[in-house]
């Protein structure tokens, strides 16, 4: 199974942007790359995904380098809502087809634990 | 919007016991999964549904039980806890096959099995 690589902590001071990287160098072509964030006690939340192009939502943007054997999240300006730890995440097809269709499993690693200073 | 509602928040069990974590969602999601969170383990997969009368195994299935008699509802059950399943359980669902659409996770569920 493809795997990421994250660095285990970074720090960012508030209205700064943070940039945080993630190595998935065994990346296949049909994997879409997931970005989560968890907020101590509560479940992950979705932030942002996608496969070869950048992608911008109201949370976030990710950067895809051309090879895609690493990827980028970018928060254009942190606040200390965003202190969480960050999860990159390969969504890999597969599973046993049920009714015709196939279950991607996505698989956490240990992600990035963002500090962000006022 | 209450989302994907996870019942209860916090439970001890004695080796052995059984018990069932509820999982409940009102957004009409065809998909949904249970995962366990462990210190220095991160998320994982432990049983899945892809519809209401579908199930299958995930990554660590072993002392967990499933069924998906609903769409709204997918119960994990522990026959016979064993201390080895104390952990954080989170339950998600999604509308669509999960590699292109967001996962919805429930606050979890804090089992300790002693």
């Amino acid at each position: 199974d493809a795997k990421t690589t994250q660095p285990n902590s970074m720090e960012s001071n508030e209205e700064e942007p943070v940039h945080l990287p993630c190595n998935h160098s065994t990346i296949s072509g049909t994997d879409y790359i997931h970005w989560y964030r968890q907020l101590p006690s509560q479940g992950p939340e979705y932030v942002i995904h996608g496969l070869t192009s950048n992608v911008n939502n109201r949370m976030a943007s990710l950067a895809i380098a051309e090879d895609r054997k690493s990827s980028t999240l970018i928060l254009h300006r942190a606040t200390l809502r965003d202190a969480a730890v960050y999860y990159c995440i390969l969504h890999q097809l597969g599973g046993a087809n049920a009714g015709g269709t196939s279950y991607g499993k996505l698989t956490f690693g240990q992600g990035t634990i963002l500090t962000v200073h006022p | 919007n209450a989302g994907v509602t996870q019942t209860p928040k916090f439970q001890v069990l004695k080796t052995g016991q059984s018990m069932t974590l509820q999982c409940a969602q009102d957004m009409n999601h065809e998909y949904m999964s249970w995962y366990r969170q462990d210190p220095g383990m991160g998320l994982r997969l432990i049983h899945y549904s892809v519809g209401a009368g579908i199930t299958d195994q995930g990554e660590v299935p072993n002392g967990y039980n499933v069924s998906r008699s609903t769409t709204e509802d997918f119960p994990l059950r522990l026959l016979s806890a064993a201390p080895s399943q104390t952990s954080v359980y989170f339950c998600a669902s999604t509308q669509g096959a999960a590699y292109n659409s967001p996962l919805h996770f429930g606050n979890g569920t804090r089992l300790t099995v002693t």
